[in-house]
């Protein structure tokens, strides 16, 4: 069993849907990465966190220490959100543990 | 536009050649990173550098040699590579001292390398 978990792996939805993707994960973490990588390559640092819920525009994170399980969430989705969203955990003194990531497509 | 530049793009090179992939950030990060990436896999760490020293090597083989040259710049010499090599290599940055990964990650757009 990997480290870190996410579903679904892949996801496609319609445009203006509200979106999930899970994250679960069996270690003990300092903070819980959310990124996002488009086809060309690049990965952007979505969020950053240890406790509670972000936002920052259209996306919301959430994260439950005590059940080891974070959420990313994407309002009135877009395609322009199509890209493959990768939860990363890390602890003290140690490595980035990625998860598989999910691939997102949303269709107009 | 991303605040890590990564040259070249795309690569392509014999399993004779030498060639430097090349990372360069001025947000004044002092920790920066080389990961490998297949495709449909996420990014496999291979360095970590730490104000210019080499504080992580994840095992990698010597036909990969990284230099820090100055706190922007993160070169990643490549020799005598395999077919297998071929992936998507990033650099990535970030306030963190140390390997500690509590900051977030800034990374490049990935240098697309092919090896025949």
């Amino acid at each position: 069993k990997n480290e870190v978990e996410q579903s679904p792996q892949n996801l496609t939805a319609q445009e203006g849907e509200f979106i999930t993707i899970n994250c679960s994960y069996s270690v003990g973490i300092s903070a819980l990465h959310w990124l996002q990588q488009h086809p060309g390559g690049g990965i952007v640092s979505l969020f950053m966190l240890s406790s509670g819920k972000k936002k920052h525009g259209r996306l919301i994170a959430t994260i439950n220490i005590q059940e080891k399980h974070s959420s990313l969430h994407i309002t009135a989705s877009h395609p322009r959100d199509s890209a493959v969203y990768i939860c990363a955990v890390s602890s003290s003194g140690s490595r980035l543990t990625f998860g598989e990531g999910t691939q997102l497509t949303v269709n107009p | 536009d991303t605040e890590v530049t990564q040259t070249p793009k795309h690569l392509v090179m014999g399993m004779t050649n030498k060639k430097s992939l090349k990372c360069e950030q001025h947000m004044g990060h002092r920790a920066m990173y080389w990961y490998k990436q297949k495709a449909k896999k996420p990014p496999e760490l291979m360095f970590v550098y730490s104000y210019e020293k080499l504080s992580i090597n994840e095992s990698v083989p010597s036909r990969f040699s990284p230099e820090c040259p100055n706190s922007s710049l993160l070169n990643l010499h490549l020799h005598a590579l395999q077919p297998e090599d071929s992936a998507l290599y990033l650099c990535a940055s970030s306030h963190s001292k140390g390997a500690s990964y509590n900051s977030p990650l800034h990374f490049g757009n990935g240098t697309r390398l092919t090896v025949t």
